[in-house]
């Protein structure tokens, strides 16, 4: 089974500051990860995602995740975080021996302050 | 592209009665998905299709049921409503089971 934790509900930051929201997984076989953004009532959006290659991946409005093996995470980062960031943040994973089913996080809130 | 679609926006269900929830792509993707959003729950899967003809079901599967007739449609249908499923059901395409996935906007559905 495969199983993603998300061990932050909540997020805080200053605007300006550098963001880091956590995700850890947990799959059999190759991990494809990503990383989605959802606004109040809206659909999520794709981020980011890392399949494989540079651990470091970079993705829309500046945000950028690390791929770790060895410690099996995938966090998120952003060098100066904008109010406009402020959003529900989730974590999946998709695997190559279990194609077509993702597993979500259960999401972290990030609170941008000006 | 239109994306993906869903109706309706929201949805107020007595207990048992029956509806379905639509959902429609047109990007020609392979890959459908349904989950429902709970508070601090996540994205919960529960059923999923790769390809027309073919579903299975995903972590949650009870009380719903799917069919994929089309590669454009996966319909989500209530059986019988219960109050345990008020929740929020998002729809999603990939074009591959390992790709990136589409969302619609989301079904608000309450069951008194």
């Amino acid at each position: 089974a495969q199983s993603v934790a998300q061990p932050e509900d909540q997020v805080n930051v200053a605007e300006g500051n550098p963001l880091t929201v956590k995700c850890t997984y947990s799959v059999s076989g190759n991990p494809y990860l990503f990383w989605y953004v959802q606004y109040p009532n809206r659909g999520l959006q794709f981020l980011l995602k890392y399949i494989t290659g540079d651990n470091l991946v970079k993705g829309s409005y500046g945000f950028e995740a690390e791929f770790n093996k060895s410690q099996t995470s995938f966090h998120l980062k952003k060098p100066s975080a904008l109010v406009s960031d402020s959003a529900l943040y989730f974590c999946a994973v998709r695997a190559n021996t279990n194609a077509g089913k993702s597993t979500f996080g259960d999401g972290t809130t990030l609170t941008v302050k000006p | 592209n239109a994306g993906v679609t869903q109706t309706p926006k929201f949805q107020v269900l007595k207990t048992g009665q029956s509806m379905t929830l639509q959902c429609a792509q047109d990007m020609n993707h392979e890959y459908m998905s349904w989950y429902r959003q709970d508070p601090g729950m996540g994205l919960r899967l529960i059923h999923y299709s790769v390809g027309a003809g073919i579903t299975d079901q995903g972590e949650v599967p009870n009380g719903y049921n799917v069919s994929r007739s089309t590669t454009e449609d996966f319909p989500l249908r209530l059986l019988s409503a219960a109050p345990s499923q008020t929740s929020v059901y998002f729809c999603a395409s990939s074009r591959e089971g390992l790709d990136t996935q589409y969302f619609g906007p989301g079904t608000r559905l309450t069951v008194l």
